[in-house]
């Protein structure tokens, strides 16, 4: 039972485009999203984060937008550059616990 | 600091022998994590650890598996006997508190080939 969902394995943006991920869960406690980036052979690294109460969150390129009745959140990265290249984890949790349920990953190829 | 530091980074085994993958926290962390990643069900977290405590072992594939903190700075995780569904990369990782304002810290993980 995959309760965050990525449908996309794989996608292909080209330089200085934007990029899209996206992620549905389908859990209604979840109310912490995160995002976390992999380089080949390296753990995921802590992205972007968004609470509930909010629905957009930005950080210098990245942007995470959250859909709550859709149970949809998505991760856009403007403009995208080739260091950008990697696994994308989305990631959910109930406020205060450390339990993160991950979703299975899409992976990222940006191309000069 | 260092990171989360993993050893071995490689283990190849083969089928029936115990596999021990251990784990150094970054110092301070109270949380310890252990997830395992494959193509088909992507990062799932095995078991969690607050102060050197079990919290969360409902991940746990069967009994197969355990792990165990005897200390802050370290951990194991534990399959005996291992089988070839079992090949994986497990990632150990930490935090400091819960919830907002803690994420995971990763280690670079132990990609396990069981033949």
């Amino acid at each position: 039972d995959q309760q965050v969902k990525q449908n996309s394995p794989s996608l292909s943006v080209q330089e200085g485009r934007i990029s899209i991920l996206n992620c549905d869960y389908t859990n209604s406690m979840f109310d912490y999203f995160l995002w976390y980036k992999k380089y080949p052979a390296e753990g995921p690294t802590f992205l972007i984060s968004i609470s509930s109460i909010k629905d957009k969150n930005e950080d210098g390129r990245f942007t995470v937008f959250l859909n709550k009745s859709a149970k949809h959140l998505s991760l856009h990265i403007v403009p995208s550059q080739p260091g950008d290249s990697a696994v994308y984890f989305c990631a959910a949790s109930v406020q205060g616990a450390q339990k993160l349920v991950f979703g299975q990953g899409t992976r990222l190829t940006i191309n000069p | 600091d260092a990171g989360v530091i993993q050893s071995p980074r490689h283990e190849v085994t083969e089928m029936g022998q115990e596999v021990t993958l251990r784990c150094k926290p970054i110092s301070g962390h109270d949380y310890l994590f252990w997830y395992r990643q494959t193509m088909m069900r992507g990062l799932e977290l095995l078991i969690y650890f607050n102060n050197n405590v079990p919290i969360d072992d409902s991940g746990m594939p069967e009994d197969r598996f355990s792990a165990k903190m005897p200390n802050a700075s370290f951990s194991t995780l534990k399959i005996q006997p291992s089988e070839p569904r079992d090949s994986a990369v497990y990632f150990c990782a930490s935090s400091l508190g819960a919830g907002m304002g803690s994420p995971l810290h990763f280690g670079n993980g132990t990609r396990l080939t069981v033949t």
